[in-house]
């Protein structure tokens, strides 16, 4: 029944690794993006993909790489892991790439990251 | 530069009461949302406006996007506890290319 769907809820992990966070969506829609949202619960946008291809890419540090197998998946995997990664990280989806200007964005429940 | 402020940054009431959250910029916007974000889960969309002086109305919850559309408010009706959460407003600034601008959020509690 999940309509955006992200895993793992809670990811702890040392420095210096190399971790990844999966999305699903069920809703048919075309477009994903994944934000990341600080301690001061201020949101940012990462990334954004249309169809599998990318369409935003804000200025994150190269290490956040995003994967989009498909349309209804978008993954983040995160090389060489520091203190200041972590945050919970949001995957979202909406109908189009314009749509979120009317309709908004459906989003996940978050992955909490804390790098120790 | 955050172009969305929202105020007050927390606010702390009894059920029951009224309250008026705010969220205001110098720039115009061509719509604006408001989200509710639980903890622990994402925020989710509680209405968008789009033309200036619009007032939307959900249930308890009244929302207005102000004549310039450059400022929104949102007005809650005998308070109760389960509109605890923080609200979230974002807009789409007229040079933001179709991404959402977030304003940091109001966390409301609302005590029994």
């Amino acid at each position: 029944d999940t309509a955006v769907s992200q895993t793992p809820k809670y990811l702890v992990t040392q420095m210096g690794n190399d971790k990844s966070i999966k999305c699903e969506q069920n809703l048919g829609h075309d477009t994903m993006y994944w934000y990341k949202q600080d301690s001061k619960k201020f949101l940012k946008i990462m990334f954004s993909y249309n169809n599998k291809e990318l369409i935003i890419n804000e200025t994150v540090p190269n290490r956040f790489s995003p994967k989009s197998p498909d349309k209804a998946h978008l993954n983040l995997h995160i090389n060489s892991l520091e203190l200041g990664d972590s945050a919970v990280y949001f995957c979202a989806s909406s109908l189009g790439a314009s749509s979120p200007l009317i309709y908004g964005y459906t989003f996940g429940s978050g992955t909490r990251l804390t790098v120790v | 530069t955050q172009l969305l402020e929202q105020s007050p940054q927390f606010l702390s009431i009894q059920e029951g009461e009224n309250l008026t959250v705010y969220c205001n910029s110098s720039s115009v916007f061509s719509s604006l949302q408001w989200y509710r974000q639980e903890p622990g889960e994402g925020p989710v969309l509680l209405v968008t406006v789009v033309t200036g002086g619009e007032v939307k109305k959900l249930k308890r919850l009244t929302f207005q996007f102000g004549d310039a559309r450059k400022d929104s408010s949102l007005h809650i009706t005998a308070a109760q506890p389960g509109d605890t959460g923080l609200y979230l407003c974002a807009g789409f600034h007229m040079d933001s290319n179709y991404q959402l601008i977030w304003g940091a959020g109001t966390k409301l509690i609302i005590k029994p």
